[in-house]
């Protein structure tokens, strides 16, 4: 696609339930990252992938995130029993050349435990 | 976590004015960049500088980079209402090719 798209754009889901967010890079771009960003704070690293290599996963804050992208293409970042501390905005981005280039971000997913 | 950490924090200044902001990281770096983002929307890319680079143009914008220092400044000239946003630098370690935002310089630019 043109750019980086991710969806849901909003999600609000209640304490406990399990969250998918899903990311479509820029064709063709082999690296991609997971961020999360609070409110009036950079992004936070949390996990990247080169193809469908999960390179690093050493941001994810507990085991219950993980990430996947299977086909080097669309990643999925999935939250499992949410807690309200989860709540923030999600952004992918994704690169040519493994991250030796600049990064091209979405517009995010905002997600809000309830 | 924050490699970077961007200085001011916040900066006022006049329609037409110049801005500059700096950056100071910790650990050896591939390249920096340096994105915008307006009122907690999307990041936009602004520019990239390498390890081996000392300087690059963009338009408005220039970007210097120390390494001896572990430092990095945007310059924007001319300022406009429209460059009013927070500015983040990320530092990209030599090693693995993720990377790692600031803390943000908040913009502001009075008509």
């Amino acid at each position: 696609g043109a750019g980086v798209s991710q969806s849901p754009r909003y999600k609000v889901t209640k304490r406990g339930q399990d969250v998918a967010l899903r990311c479509d890079p820029i064709s063709g771009h082999v690296s991609l990252y997971w961020y999360r960003q609070a409110l009036g704070q950079g992004p936070e690293f949390l996990t990247y992938f080169n193809y469908e290599a999960q390179q690093d996963k050493s941001g994810l804050p507990n085991d219950r995130f993980s990430a996947e992208r299977p086909e080097g293409s669309i990643s999925t970042l999935t939250i499992q029993r949410t807690e309200q501390r989860d709540s923030a905005m999600y952004r992918c981005a994704s690169s040519t050349r493994q991250g030796r280039a600049e990064a091209f971000f979405g517009q995010g997913t905002r997600l809000t435990v309830v | 976590s924050q490699q970077g950490e961007e200085d001011p924090q916040a900066l006022s200044i006049q329609e037409g004015e110049n801005a500059t902001m700096n950056c100071s990281y910790k650990t050896s770096i591939n390249n920096l960049q340096w994105y915008r983002q307006n009122s907690g929307r999307g990041l936009v890319h602004l520019i990239l500088i390498r390890s081996n680079e000392r300087e690059k143009h963009s338009g408005r914008l220039r970007v210097t980079l120390d390494t001896s220092k572990k430092s990095s400044s945007l310059l924007i000239t001319a300022s406009r209402a429209a460059d009013t946003a927070s500015y983040f630098c990320a530092t990209a370690r030599e090693t693995g090719n993720q990377f790692y935002f600031g803390t943000g310089t908040s913009l502001t630019v009075i008509p």
